[in-house]
């Protein structure tokens, strides 16, 4: 009965190659998110959608392409994978008042 | 400036001490505040949520709005080590799309 799931928990991958997040939320929210949270804890905003269209797009290289195939997810995927990818990426969804509810996380660590 | 700042921390009390975790915040049309609670290696969840001026009170916790300063607290009374985590301010405005999240302050309630 998770509310917002991620997959998977851990990735770790070499520079150059193509990753994917999946995201899913359980709570009929209609807007997802996913952030960027770096080793000093900062959490940025990457992209925001609503019933599966995009809303924000926080100058996020395009080498990461969100897609949601449904409002109940969220996938992410990011091409030729760099070092500084390396961080947790949470997937969130929300309220119609933006309380956000977070996913586990997703551990990328790029070699 | 960033429009939201968060006291950078790290705070580190004795348990059973009052604890303030203070945000500032520069654009008068935030209209709901919220304060998230992180461990570490999990993702942040929601611990108070408030939309007015005053004081909203939830067990050890309270969260306190002065919009007229642009100034929003969380106080936790008799902090316990189960406190230790790292706590967000985050606020909304109304279709604005997304939160803005404040960096983040780490608490560590020694026994």
């Amino acid at each position: 009965d998770t509310a917002v799931s991620q997959t998977p928990k851990y990735l770790v991958t070499q520079m150059g190659n193509d990753k994917s997040i999946k995201c899913e939320q359980n709570l009929g929210h209609d807007t997802m998110y996913w952030y960027k949270q770096d080793s000093k804890k900062f959490l940025k905003i990457m992209f925001s959608y609503n019933n599966k269209e995009l809303i924000i797009n926080e100058t996020v290289p395009n080498r990461f392409s969100p897609k949601s195939p449904d409002k109940a997810h969220l996938n992410l995927h990011i091409n030729s994978l760099e070092l500084g990818d390396s961080a947790v990426y949470f997937c969130a969804s929300s309220t119609e008042t933006d309380t956000q509810y977070f996913g586990p996380g997703t551990r990328l660590t790029v070699l | 400036q960033k429009e939201v700042e968060q006291d950078p921390g790290p705070l580190s009390v004795p348990e059973g001490a009052i604890v303030s975790l203070n945000c500032t915040y520069s654009n008068s049309a935030f209209q709901y505040f919220m304060w998230y609670r992180q461990y570490s290696r999990k993702g942040p969840e929601l611990l108070m949520y408030t939309y007015s001026s005053g004081n909203k009170e939830d067990g050890r916790f309270t969260a306190q709005v002065d919009k007229s300063s642009k100034y929003i607290s969380l106080f936790i009374r008799d902090s316990q080590p189960s406190d230790s985590a790292t706590y967000l301010c985050a606020m909304w405005i109304p279709n604005a799309g997304k939160s803005t999240f404040g960096d983040g302050t780490t608490l560590t309630v020694k026994p």
